[in-house]
């Protein structure tokens, strides 16, 4: 088992409609996470991060955490073109070792 | 502010011979970290420092790889033999402190082709 998920897609939408990104983690210690965005060529940049169970909203980005589940997630809401990219998922724990999963590539269809 | 400066960007080398990546992490930034992304993968670590000490290497090939981090400040990353497998982007990114509470910021990233 991979300690950090995600589908790889590639995941498809129409412009204007919401992206949900997922990400399933292995490590119950891990404290912090983040998602990185990714075009192609270029380096990861940060979207967002959170570190406590709920929501966090960021504009057209809202960021989701429940750690019963080990699951974090990503809604792009409004999804336009320029949002297509991959989409990286990274967990962090107490070590302060940030462990990536494969990233999932969207691409927001016109 | 400067970003993470990361040189060269590009570099095709034939297998066996050796390559050096350089990084300049964003000023002030004590921990200093060397990633490597293999085309449709996620970046997985390589070493970690703490200011000059290498907290993590548990994951660099250290028959052929080895790093440095004089001063505390820029970083260097040798790979000698290169082999074909090596061929990926190496990344170096940089935070204030370990990562769990601060985020870290990337370079550009050293494409590296071994033919």
């Amino acid at each position: 088992q991979k300690e950090v998920e995600q589908n790889s897609g590639p995941l498809s939408v129409p412009e204007g409609a919401i992206a949900s990104l997922n990400c399933t983690y292995s490590d119950r210690g891990s404290q912090s996470f983040f998602w990185y965005r990714q075009y192609s060529g270029k380096s990861p940049e940060l979207i967002m991060f959170i570190y406590s169970n709920g929501d966090k909203e960021d504009g057209r980005f809202t960021a989701q955490l429940n750690k019963a589940s080990q699951y974090v997630s990503l809604l792009i809401r409004d999804s336009q073109p320029s949002d297509s990219a991959t989409y990286l998922c990274a967990v962090g724990g107490y070590t302060g070792k940030l462990i990536f999963g494969q990233g999932t590539t969207l691409q927001v269809k016109p | 502010e400067a970003g993470v400066v990361q040189s060269p960007r590009y570099k095709i080398i034939e297998k066996k011979q050796p390559v050096a990546f350089w990084c300049n992490p964003i000023s002030g930034h004590n921990t200093l970290y060397w990633y490597r992304q293999n085309l449709g993968q996620g970046p997985e670590l390589l070493i970690r420092y703490e200011n000059e000490e290498a907290v993590d290497d548990s994951q660099l090939p250290k028959d052929r790889f080895s790093a440095e981090r004089l001063k505390g400040v820029d970083s260097t990353l040798k790979i000698q033999p290169a082999e074909l497998g090596d061929s990926a982007v190496y990344l170096c990114a940089s935070s204030l402190e370990p990562m769990t509470g601060n985020t870290i910021y990337f370079g550009e990233g050293s494409w590296l082709t071994v033919v």
